[in-house]
């Protein structure tokens, strides 16, 4: 079975500093799909970014990036410039490109932003 | 376009009761999936639903708890005598057609449901 782990609990970073969020998981597929998800306190979730396995280049999505190494399976994000509305939950999800569609999320690193 | 609908958004039972719970996915979407996340805990997947069939339910609880996508109509998660241990937040979240793997699911706003 697929697991995804995020071994940070809670980080922490100076506004408009950078920061990143790890995430390693285990698959013996070889085509999946990542995301980050971001939950503020109103709960919603948010798509942040995602990431096609088979696709060497790192997605980037504006201050949003991620380091993808597929050898390693880790798959962590890095938020640029970060700002206060930042803050919130981060979940990082796998899913499998083939068959059942369900995601599989780690534990979350709860983000805070000082100002 | 609206997004996935889900309601109620806050909904409180006393234990013993039932409680339903209401997911519309965006238009045009027939995919449906139910995930549970318990306090300060990541979402865990419960069950996925295509119309009118139940694709899998690997993630439900195998007593209680029974899912539904109608033809017509919402999708309905259904926690029959509830005990405390069901409070968590349910969400909902809906995608497009299966041979479309690029698109990601959509999420509604969540169900916060409380056992007193």
């Amino acid at each position: 079975a697929q697991t995804v782990t995020q071994s940070q609990p809670e980080m922490s970073v100076q506004e408009a500093e950078t920061v990143t969020l790890s995430c390693t998981y285990d698959t013996s597929e070889s085509d999946y799909y990542l995301f980050w998800y971001k939950q503020p306190p109103s709960r919603q979730m948010i798509l942040v970014i995602r990431q096609e396995a088979y696709k060497q280049q790192n997605a980037t999505e504006n201050r949003f990036s991620v380091n993808f190494q597929k050898a390693a399976k880790s798959f962590s994000l890095k938020i640029s410039d970060s700002q206060l509305g930042d803050a919130a939950m981060y979940f990082c999800a796998y899913r499998e490109n083939f068959g059942n569609e369900k995601l599989t999320f780690g534990t979350g690193t709860r983000l805070t932003i000082i100002p | 376009n609206a997004g996935v609908m889900q309601n109620p958004r806050h909904l409180v039972r006393r234990r013993g009761q039932e409680a339903r719970l209401r997911c519309s996915p965006m238009k045009g979407h027939s995919h449906v999936y139910w995930y549970r996340q318990l306090p300060e805990e990541g979402l865990k997947f419960m069950v996925y639903l295509q119309k009118e069939n139940i694709i899998d339910e690997s993630g439900m609880p195998k007593e209680r708890f029974s899912a539904e996508f109608p033809k017509e109509g919402p999708s309905i998660l259904r926690i029959q005598q509830v005990v405390r241990g069901d409070s968590a937040a349910y969400f909902c979240a809906s995608s497009i057609d299966r041979g479309r793997f690029d698109q990601p699911q959509h999420f509604g706003d969540g169900t916060r449901l409380s056992i007193l």
